[in-house]
This record gives structure tokens, sequence and C-alpha cells, in this order.
């Protein structure tokens, strides 16, 4: 299954885009890239999913690069409840959760 | 509405006891999921199921077992409780199988457990 790399943390002002990276770079060419998040101590939320192209639903916009090494998850105008933890992961035999990126909103 | 939920959502037990933690979901879906949670860790995979009768090994399933005799449930049974094992634990379940392209998880709200 494939790994995925994220920076432990990010900081965004609130109303600002948050732009979180993601590291996938020995992702299989059939292997779909899923971002969740957790806010607080609740259960994981699905965010959105993509393969090849991008992907914009009502919660976020995901930007997967076109040698699908890495993907950006994109919260266009974030708000104090999208702090959260946000997970990349790359689909496998179940889905395999890292420490994921602690987003921090802020006014 | 279709759900999952966990019950308890605490508790405390002794080391040596056996422990039942119950996953029930009304989506009638096939695959279902026990992760645990700690401090320091994403979410680490116990065990899964891909439909009745079938159950497979996660990441960190040692002292752990489950069994599916039904699509709606998936208990996680920790069989000598050891002090390791506190931790919260979520199930999850989806719809499609592996290599679908649609695989989101719905997550339980979650059992806090506490092994003393």
């Amino acid at each position: 299954d494939a790994k995925t790399t994220q920076p432990p943390s990010m900081d965004c002002a609130e109303g600002r885009a948050a732009n979180l990276p993601c590291n996938h770079s020995t992702i299989s060419g059939n292997e779909y890239v899923y971002w969740y998040r957790q806010i607080h101590s609740q259960g994981p939320q699905y965010i959105i999913h993509g393969l090849k192209n991008n992907e914009t639903n009502e919660m976020a916009s995901l930007i997967i690069t076109e040698d699908r090494k890495s993907s950006t998850l994109i919260l266009p105008h974030a708000t104090l409840r999208d702090t959260a933890v946000y997970y990349c992961i790359v689909e496998g035999t179940a889905l395999i959760f890292g420490k994921g990126t602690t987003l921090s909103v802020s006014s | 509405d279709a759900e999952i939920t966990q019950s308890p959502r605490h508790k405390i037990t002794e080391t040596g006891r056996q422990v039942t933690l119950a996953c029930h979901q009304t989506w009638n879906h096939n695959n279902m999921f026990w992760y645990r949670q700690d401090l320091g860790h994403g979410l680490r995979l116990i065990h899964y199921s891909y439909g009745v009768q079938d159950t497979n090994k996660g990441e960190v399933s040692d002292g752990y077992s489950v069994s599916r005799s039904n699509t709606e449930d998936l208990p996680l049974t920790l069989e000598s409780a050891a002090s390791s094992q506190t931790s919260v634990y979520f199930c999850a379940s989806s719809e499609s199988t592996r290599g679908s392209s649609y695989n989101e998880q719905f997550f339980g709200p979650g059992t806090r457990l506490t092994v003393l």
C-alpha cells in the first residue's frame, strides 16, 4: 500500500484559502487519493477523493499533479470550524491513516 | 436516516477481562472496519470485514478478534484486556469493495476504553 507524507501542522487565517499538501510518490496507477478530516475527538469525516483529474465538491477542491506523486487539498475560504486534523490517504486494502496535518484556522 | 452506532461510548475495565465493543450500521454496507486511535498516532486498523463470514487482520490485530454473522454488526472483542489497549476505538463502514472508485467510509462516534 502506498504511503503518504504530510506536514504535521499548518496555520491559516479565517477567510483565506488553506492549501494542504500531500506526497504519495509510490502510488500505483489505479489507486485513488482520499482526504478525510477529524474534528476534535469525533470520527473522521470524508472530504473528497480523486484518481487523476482535479475534483471539486461543496467542501473542497483536490488538485493532483500530472505524475500523481503529490496532491493538494484546498479549502477555498477557511473558517474556524475547519480547524481539524486532515488525513491524506491512498486507497489500499483498507484506508491507512497516518498522523495527518493539524490545520489551525484563526481569526 | 441510516447511521452507524457504537456502544458503549465509554468503558472502564480491568486487566485480564474480556471486553466486547459493539458496532451497528443501518446502511447495509458490505465493508466494516475497526480502528484504534492513541495520542501521537493516527488511526490504526485493527480488523476489517468485506462481508458476512469474512474477517481480516489489520495493522494491530494482536489481542483482538471480530466476527461477522450479519451485515449490520461487527463486534470487536478484547480477549484479555491489557493496559496497552487503553484507547479510543472507531468503527466504520463503506459500501464499495476494494478497487472501486468510491470508498467513502462512514465513522461511528467512537468508544473510549480504559483498561486499569
